[in-house]
Parts: C-alpha cells; structure tokens; sequence
C-alpha cells in the first residue's frame, strides 16, 4: 500500500526567503508520480507541480522546484523568494500509474510567511 | 471556462438524514474522485469512477454511496450509516488518456455538519 509521510505540521519562513518542506513516500510500484497541492484558507486544491517516478531531472515550476530523491523515496517541495500569498496548507501526494489511480496523500504542513 | 463545480457550499444533516453532495464537471474527464477531508488531516479517499456506469470502492466507502450516470456528473450521497459525516468533501476529476502527469482538478468543496 502507498504512504505519503509529511513530519512537519507546521513551518514559518520569513518573506522572500526560501523553504523547504519535506515529503517521504513509500510505494511497491516501479511506476509513480508525485504532486504537491496548495490549499488556502478557502479550501480548494491548487496543483503545483509534478515529478514522475522515471523522470531524470527535478521538475520546476516558475518559483516552486522538486528535490526528488528516489533512493531516499523523497520529494520535497522548495519554494524560492516566498510570499505573503504562499501561506496555506501544502499536501504532498502521490499516484501509482496502475489501478485505481487516485491520489494518495500526506498530512500536510502549514506554511506562514511572515512579513 | 472548464471547471468543477461542487454544491451546495454548505449543508447540514439531520440525525437519520441522507444528504446527496453534487458534483459537475465539465472539462470532458473520464474519472472523477470523492475525498473526505477532517480538520487539520490530509484528503481521504471515499469513490472513484473511471467510466460512467461505473465505480469502485475507495479507503472510506462506509456510510456512502454514488452513481455514475452520466460523464458530467458524480454525485455523492452520505447516509445515516455513516455516524461521523461532520467534514470538508472534496470531488476531483482527471482525464484517463494523455500524459501521465495530468493533475487531478478539484472543485471548491462542499463543507457538511450535523445539525
């Protein structure tokens, strides 16, 4: 069975700095992909970014990137130059490309920008 | 603009009382996803339908049921068997074909409390 682990429940990071928050999964499919979601107070899902599990390069997304580690099974999400809209809730999540393809998640890490 | 939309926003449920969460989409997706979210947890997954007509068990089926009629449209209905319904329903949808990358969309979420 899938396993998405995220240990930070929460994290602050000041305004225009860096951060980074942390995802472990664990999986028995040789095929997989990873995403991460933001969700703002409002509730809905915002995809963010995508790594597949044969990727060879670390996926970016204008200020959002991708430390993809297969070894470790790790997929941590670093967002560059953060911003006071940044604060939300982040899920990390993952999908087997075989089955019932839905997403598997973690428990999330609230963000907090501060100024 | 192609989207999901979920109704109503809020619903409240009587002791006893089936209430049906709506969901529609209309960007032509195949799939379509019902997750359940408690308070300060990660999304959990309750049905999945690949194809109309038909739809598959998720993590937390318990106490729910849904139908797949149309391409359009997957409705969820929470029963009273399911005793602790109090919670943020998200529906996704996602197409079959194409990249494998392709993101699960969500609606905006329809919060449910007991009255």
């Amino acid at each position: 069975a899938q396993k998405i682990t995220q240990t930070q429940p929460g994290m602050f990071v000041q305004e225009k700095e860096a951060v980074t928050l942390d995802c472990t999964y664990d999986t028995s499919d040789p095929s997989y992909g990873l995403f991460w979601y933001k969700q703002p107070s409002s509730g809905e899902m915002i995809f963010l970014i995508y790594q597949g599990s044969y990727d060879q390069q670390n996926a970016t997304e204008g200020r959002y990137s991708l430390n993809f580690q297969k070894a470790r099974k790790s997929a941590n999400l670093v967002i560059s130059a953060s911003q006071l809209g940044d604060s939300a809730m982040y899920f990390c999540a993952m999908r087997e490309e075989t089955g019932r393809r839905a997403l598997t998640f973690g428990s999330g890490t609230r963000l907090q920008v501060q100024p | 603009d192609g989207g999901i939309t979920q109704s109503p926003k809020y619903l409240f449920r009587k002791e006893g009382q089936n209430v049906t969460l709506s969901c529609e989409q209309n960007l032509n997706h195949d799939a379509m996803y019902w997750y359940r979210q408690d308070p300060g947890q990660g999304l959990r997954l309750i049905y999945y339908s690949q194809i109309v007509n038909d739809f598959q068990k998720g993590d937390i089926a318990e106490g729910y049921s849904v139908s797949r009629e149309k391409k359009e449209s997957f409705p969820l209905t929470v029963t009273s068997a399911q005793k602790n319904p109090t919670a943020f329903y998200l529906c996704a949808s996602r197409t079959r074909t194409g990249n494998v990358n392709q993101p699960q969309h969500f609606g905006d979420g329809t919060r449910l409390s007991i009255l």
